[in-house]
């Protein structure tokens, strides 16, 4: 069956320092995979996109890489702040069928 | 962008009742979704909801327990109906929107928390 895993539940880190949260998917050809934010009593935010031809994408502090052999997505934030504290997701939609499937999240703790 | 509000932010609910979820859109869509997130898990996808048709269920989602109306194209509904315990979750609408390259994103709106007793 597929199966989406998001690395940890929590990862804290020092301010200043980058996070790397992980996404590793099975039984899944997507046509691309996003990275949404979720802060407490909201709906999550879109943050990136990526394509499956794509290897990297950036927007500012943000970093995602893409790798279809291995079926992983790294998702890194440069030079974390604690305003980055929140639950991080990632969501594929496969090439067959246009449902967004989520991860079931990993909570980001940056320490000052 | 969308920007989507949901009606009650919150509920407390009598095990048995049914509750109606409110999602209004500022702009018009053709597809609205429904996701419900329990405790410490992610999303999972309930219903999509096209405007004039049936809304199509995920499996193990059923129309008799989540019915859904979707009277025009910036208003959706959702009923949790003959609640239980394992109702309680927050529920969310979404809608997407287009980015360049034609792919798309998903806007959300700030979901409804049920607690159910």
């Amino acid at each position: 069956s597929q199966k989406i895993e998001q690395n940890s539940e929590a990862l804290n880190i020092q301010e200043g320092k980058t996070a790397t949260l992980t996404c590793n998917y099975t039984n899944y050809s997507p046509a691309y995979l996003q990275w949404y934010r979720q802060d407490p009593g909201r709906g999550p935010v879109f943050l990136l996109l990526i394509r499956e031809n794509e290897k990297e994408k950036r927007k500012e502090r943000l970093k995602v890489t893409f790798d279809t052999t291995l079926k992983q997505s790294l998702f890194h934030i440069t030079a974390s702040q604690p305003a980055d504290s929140a639950t991080y997701l990632c969501a594929l939609r496969g090439t067959s069928y246009g449902k967004l499937t989520f991860g079931q999240g990993t909570i980001l703790t940056v320490h000052p | 962008s969308a920007v989507i509000s949901q009606k009650p932010s919150r509920d407390i609910c009598q095990r048995g009742t049914s509750l109606t979820i409110q999602c209004q859109v500022d702009s018009q869509v053709t597809m609205m979704f429904w996701y419900r997130q329990q405790p410490g898990q992610s999303l999972t996808l309930i219903a999509t909801a096209n405007q004039g048709s049936e809304a199509t269920y995920e499996s193990g989602f059923v129309i008799d327990k989540f019915p859904i109306s979707r009277p025009n194209l910036t208003f959706s509904t959702l009923t949790v109906s003959n609640m239980s315990p394992e109702d309680s979750s927050i529920y969310l609408c979404s809608v997407e929107g287009a980015l360049a390259g034609g792919d798309n994103e998903q806007f959300f709106g700030p979901g409804t928390r049920l607690t159910v007793l």
